[in-house]
């Protein structure tokens, strides 16, 4: 079945630091690759997503490029902020299961001044 | 994009009791929502589809006689807790499929406590 593997936090940064979230998959088919953020006491929201293999998708700073030969989704930022801290969620969407995501288990990032 | 609201955002129920919990898309219309549930400091775990006009389709495990869906008309989904016990007790968030931008909008989520 479909899977989704992320780096377990918490991750601890200071400001202005490189922020690195690495998410794999396993997925049949090609399927769509999303990063959703979470900050406290709040629902989902979506940060970024790509369709295709090599396709990049960027928000508010933040990128991850599909990686179909590594089936990896890794989100990065350059210069964090003490607003970035919240959790994120990498998520797939395959064809093959309607439309239904799959979660990873989340990353929750602590930004400090 | 698309807005998607939740109602309320927190409860309090004595156990035995139920629980309606409202999922409503605001400025479109919604022929698939989902239902999470979210344990503290976990990922999402589906629930249930709720397709308008339908019955919801529930994940493994899911008790459908616990936790009823009713997804009446484009733009509003319900998930009643009935008889809710400690247990119960979660984050639960909805979420609305709009086609036109073929994503998932997500509700701010409802914390539902069970004393």
């Amino acid at each position: 079945g479909n899977s989704v593997t992320q780096m377990e936090g918490p991750v601890t940064l200071s400001e202005e630091a490189f922020l690195t979230i690495n998410c794999t998959y396993t997925a049949t088919g090609y399927p769509s690759l999303f990063w959703y953020v979470q900050y406290p006491g709040e629902g989902l929201q979506l940060l970024l997503k790509a369709t295709k293999a090599d396709d990049k998708g960027s928000n508010k700073g933040f990128e991850a490029t599909y990686r179909k030969e590594t089936t990896s989704f890794h989100l990065e930022k350059g210069s964090v902020q003490v607003s970035d801290s919240a959790v994120y969620f990498c998520a797939l969407r395959a064809q093959a299961a309607g439309n239904k995501l799959t979660f990873g288990g989340g990353t929750r990032v602590l930004v400090k001044p | 994009g698309a807005v998607v609201s939740q109602h309320p955002s927190w409860v309090i129920c004595k156990s035995g009791t139920s629980v309606k919990i409202e999922c409503r898309s605001l400025d479109f219309q919604a022929t698939t929502m989902f239902w999470y549930r979210q344990f503290p400091k976990q990922s999402l775990m589906l629930m249930a589809t709720s397709n308008e006009g339908s019955k919801a389709t529930y994940e493994q495990g899911v008790e459908k006689d616990k936790f009823l869906i009713n997804h009446a008309s484009l733009t509003l989904s319900t998930l009643t807790v009935t008889s809710a016990h400690p247990e119960d007790s979660s984050f639960y968030i909805c979420s609305s499929l709009a086609g036109v931008y073929n994503e998932q909008f997500f509700g701010p989520g409802t914390r539902l406590t069970v004393l």
